[in-house]
């Protein structure tokens, strides 16, 4: 089972930032907080990960809380591209090649 | 740097049949996964295969087999295929590993396989 809730679906005006939440409230010490999107039938595309510290990349921001049971991903200038399933994943990496458990995800619309 | 591929993109094929999926892995990558998607749902870990020996595996049916060859190519054989075998077959290229104390292991996917079972 996924070890994270997220909302089913949020909306988002074209140009505003989207926040997506996560919660992860049974996490452990050596987990990861991953988040993918997938595009209507495509393969999921990854986009972040962290630790406990904020991260940002040219996609998003990762924004995890102090005690690591919650995150938001940020996409800060949402475009009609970036409508799509939003998975936030909690998975541990040591080295190895732990899989993905994927829940329902959040759909984030953003509109015109 | 290619990504990772998929063939073929549509497959259609009736009850009872076999089927093979194939996956090549982003470059430089050597360990190669896959998932099913199921329509509505969130994809669902197969198994996994690293030096052409499957690692780990998740709640499915000996139907389900794989192999991996030297070139870290893969492929994902299904057996006696059910009407509930339709679905989006993915692959995930990785390579386990630290750079600068941080891990690598991001696992990135293919295009995926669209099989229908009827």
């Amino acid at each position: 089972d996924a070890k994270t809730t997220q909302p089913p679906s949020m909306d988002c005006a074209e140009g505003r930032a989207a926040n997506l939440p996560c919660n992860h409230s049974t996490i452990s010490g050596n987990e990861y907080v991953y988040w993918y999107r997938q595009i209507h039938s495509q393969g999921p595309q990854y986009i972040i990960h962290g630790l406990k510290n904020n991260e940002t990349n040219e996609m998003a921001s990762l924004i995890i809380t102090e005690d690591r049971k919650s995150s938001t991903l940020i996409l800060p200038h949402a475009t009609l591209r970036d409508t799509a399933v939003y998975y936030c994943i909690v998975r541990a990496t040591q080295g190895g090649s732990e899989k993905l458990v994927f829940g329902k995800g959040t759909k984030l619309t953003v509109n015109p | 740097d290619a990504g990772v591929t998929q063939s073929p993109t549509h497959l259609i094929k009736t009850r009872g049949q076999q089927v093979t999926l194939r996956c090549s892995p982003k470059s430089g990558h050597d360990t190669v996964s896959w998932y099913q998607q199921a329509l509505g749902q969130g994809p669902q870990f197969i198994f996994q295969y690293y030096e052409e020996e499957e690692r780990q595996r998740g709640n499915f049916p000996d139907r389900f087999s794989g192999h991996q060859f030297p070139n870290y190519s893969s492929e994902l054989n299904v057996n006696a295929l059910l009407l509930g075998d339709s679905a989006l077959y993915l692959c995930a290229s990785s390579l386990p590993g630290l750079a600068g104390g941080r891990s690598t292991d991001t696992q990135y996917f293919g295009p995926g396989t669209r099989l229908t079972v009827l």
